[in-house]
């Protein structure tokens, strides 16, 4: 069975540009999480989707979005970039029946902003 | 809200026994897990606890007192590729401690 895949893999963007990741889970999977990691704040959560709904989200600004589609695939967008938004993103995707399922995680996508 | 505290770092000895200690302060949870991650490489489960006490999986274990509000993994055996980062986290959605980076050293 494949593993969850990001792409791309790395990033680099200049203030005030906008990105968008995408996130591809292993098949059979519904829930996709969104999950930002920097040195200083360790991994932090963003926003989940499952079956095309935002099911749970973090607290992150407005400039930072997603959505799933219906083949449970899912992107990420960042606008208006700061440098502070320079961080590995990771997804990770669950059956999403319950919180207690386990979680794998994609390679992550490393977002550089200049 | 939830706060989550483990150590920054931790050295411990190769063959040696290390108790990696997660304290949390949270409104409501189902379960606590630890992660492992290797240097540039993603997160990868390890255990998940949901009573209170003591999972076992081969060399590494997993402790969860909710009324403590305390976990710890114990890592027994150590080996050199044991060197790594582990999180704890709650979940409801799923939030981290910041991880405590393990270094095995011969």
């Amino acid at each position: 069975k494949a593993g969850v895949t990001q792409t791309p893999r790395y990033l680099i963007k200049t203030r005030g540009q906008q990105v968008t990741l995408s996130c591809s889970p292993i098949s059979g999977h519904r829930s996709v999480s969104w999950y930002q990691q920097t040195p200083g704040q360790g991994l932090q959560f963003l926003f989940e989707y499952f079956s095309e709904t935002q099911r749970n989200k973090g607290n992150f600004p407005g400039r930072f979005s997603g959505r799933q589609f219906s083949n449970s695939r899912s992107e990420m967008n960042v606008s208006t970039l700061e440098l502070g938004d320079s961080a590995l993103y990771l997804c990770a995707s669950s059956l999403g029946d319950s919180t207690a399922d386990e979680q794998f995680f994609g390679p992550g996508t490393r977002l550089t902003v200049l | 809200g939830q706060n989550i505290d483990q150590p920054t770092e931790m050295t411990a000895t190769e063959g040696a026994i290390v108790q990696i200690n997660c304290t949390y302060q949270t409104s409501g949870f189902n379960g606590l897990f630890w992660y492992q991650q290797h240097a540039g490489e993603a997160p990868t489960f390890l255990s998940y606890n949901v009573l209170d006490g003591l999972e076992e999986k081969g060399r590494f274990s997993s402790f969860l007192s909710r009324s403590k509000g305390y976990s710890y993994l114990l890592l027994k055996e150590l080996q050199m590729k044991d060197s790594a980062s582990y999180l704890c986290a709650v979940d409801g959605p799923l939030v981290f401690g910041k991880g405590t980076r393990l270094s095995v050293i011969a």
